[in-house]
């Protein structure tokens, strides 16, 4: 079965303006979370949803938002992009139970210039 | 709350070396315990889990057994190759908790 898709890959985008993210899940995959992987600060829980809910949240400011459609399929927003918002963002789907293993996407790359 | 503490890396070994990689944490409940392993320009992929204490997961040849008495779950290969090389992540997770994850280690397999 198809794996975790994220769109784009690359991304290029100036300070202040915003961006959104795609990542379309596993089949049957109820619950998409989303990470920030740096250099610097390795790799940080944004948040996750289920079921069209925001179950968890990491400790981004509001900047970052997100949501979760009805066919599971979520996007992630940041707004007024930081120079320190570079990073590479990672989208994950899982069944949602803590037994289950996270299957990751191969992230979109963004740079903020 | 919740913490992954994860060997500091990078790690460079010869070919057919034994490998530890060191993971401890710390957790309320009863958490499940995972092992990702990152390719240069990919996303994490499972390596091996644990759900329970004395639990072994194993995959690929690298075992890690569930320790609940010293809270630690260690990363182990009997004999690495070159393709080994990549940045491997441990990981928890509990119903009570999102997922979080050690700082990752670098390992570099010299042929």
């Amino acid at each position: 079965k198809a794996g975790v898709t994220q769109t784009p890959r690359y991304l290029i985008k100036t300070r202040g303006q915003q961006v959104t993210l795609s990542c379309s899940p596993i089949s049957g995959h109820r619950s998409v979370s989303w990470y920030q992987q740096t250099p610097g600060q390795g790799l940080q829980f944004l948040f996750e949803y289920f079921s069209e809910t925001q179950r968890n949240k990491g400790n981004f400011p509001g900047r970052f938002s997100g949501r979760q459609f009805s066919n599971s399929r979520s996007e992630m927003n940041v707004s007024t992009l930081e120079l320190g918002d570079s990073a590479l963002y990672l989208c994950a789907s899982s069944q949602g139970d803590p037994q289950s293993p996270l299957h990751f996407g191969n992230g979109t790359r963004l740079t903020v210039t | 709350g919740n913490s992954v503490t994860q060997m500091e890396g990078p790690v460079t070994l010869s070919e057919e070396a034994f490998l530890t990689i060191n993971c401890t944490y710390t957790a309320t409940g009863y958490p499940s315990l995972f092992w990702y392993v990152q390719y240069p320009g990919e996303g994490l992929q499972l390596l091996l889990k644990a759900t329970k204490a004395d639990d072994k997961g194993s995959n690929k040849g690298f075992e890690a057994t569930y320790r609940k008495e010293t809270t630690s779950f260690h990363l182990e290969k009997g004999s690495v190759q070159v393709s080994d090389s990549a940045v491997y992540f441990c990981a928890l997770y509990s119903s009570a908790s999102k997922i979080i994850f050690g700082s990752g280690t670098r390992l570099s397999i010299r042929p």
